[in-house]
């Protein structure tokens, strides 16, 4: 799976749009992106992923540029809740190839 | 129901204990995975099932055992470990294949003294 690179730590102030940026240069073509979550002593929590469209659900919006090699994990209108350690992800899941590796994540803090 | 159940929540055993930490889902997913994580950490792969089939061991050391007994049930089993294995251990399942999601246990947190 490819690498990928998240800045270590962010702060947002509640209310406001959280934007999650995160590289991954050298994604293969068949690769999906993968946005996981981590509350305090919690089990990673799904987010979002996509393959090469924008992606949104109920919790946040997946932004990918064209080249693929880049994109933004962006949450909408921020809460506390939100506080939490941010894992963008890059994995192909072929049958009998499950791997979901993580990396070492953004710790997104919440300011009220 | 994408509700992966781990039990116990949280284990205390000591060096020559024997333990199982047991995980369930009842989502009909294919795929199987224990997670380690040490505090501040992110979590790190241990092993993964398809189909009920071992297919990912990364390297772990023989004093974890594996095993899945059915297509709902996975099962980590603990001899002889040592305090360095104090840890959280993650379990989640997929359905598999391209475009799927991973669900995530809560963790059973371990204590080895």
């Amino acid at each position: 799976d490819a690498k990928t690179t998240q800045p270590p730590s962010m702060d947002c102030a509640e209310g406001r749009a959280a934007n999650l940026p995160c590289n991954h240069s050298t994604i293969s073509g068949n690769e999906y992106v993968y946005w996981y979550r981590q509350i305090h002593s919690q089990g990673p929590q799904y987010i979002i992923h996509g393959l090469k469209n924008n992606e949104t659900n109920e919790m946040a919006s997946l932004i990918i540029t064209e080249d693929r090699k880049s994109s933004t994990l962006i949450l909408p209108h921020a809460t506390l809740r939100d506080t939490a350690v941010y894992y963008c992800i890059v994995r192909v899941a072929n049958f009998g190839n499950e791997k979901l590796t993580f990396g070492t994540g953004t710790r997104l803090t919440i300011i009220p | 129901d994408t509700e992966v159940t781990q039990t116990p929540k949280h284990l205390v055993m000591g060096m020559t204990n024997k333990k199982s930490l047991k995980c369930e889902q009842h989502m009909g997913h294919r795929a199987m995975y224990w997670y380690k994580q040490k505090a501040k950490k992110p979590p790190e792969l241990m092993f993964v099932y398809s189909y009920e089939k071992l297919s990912i061991n990364e390297s772990v050391p023989s004093r974890f055992s594996p095993e899945c007994p059915n297509s709902s049930l996975l099962n980590l089993h603990l001899h002889a470990l040592q305090p360095e294995d104090s840890a959280l251990y993650l379990c989640a399942s997929s359905q598999g294949g391209l475009g799927t999601e991973a669900f995530f246990g809560q963790g059973t947190r371990l204590t080895v003294v």
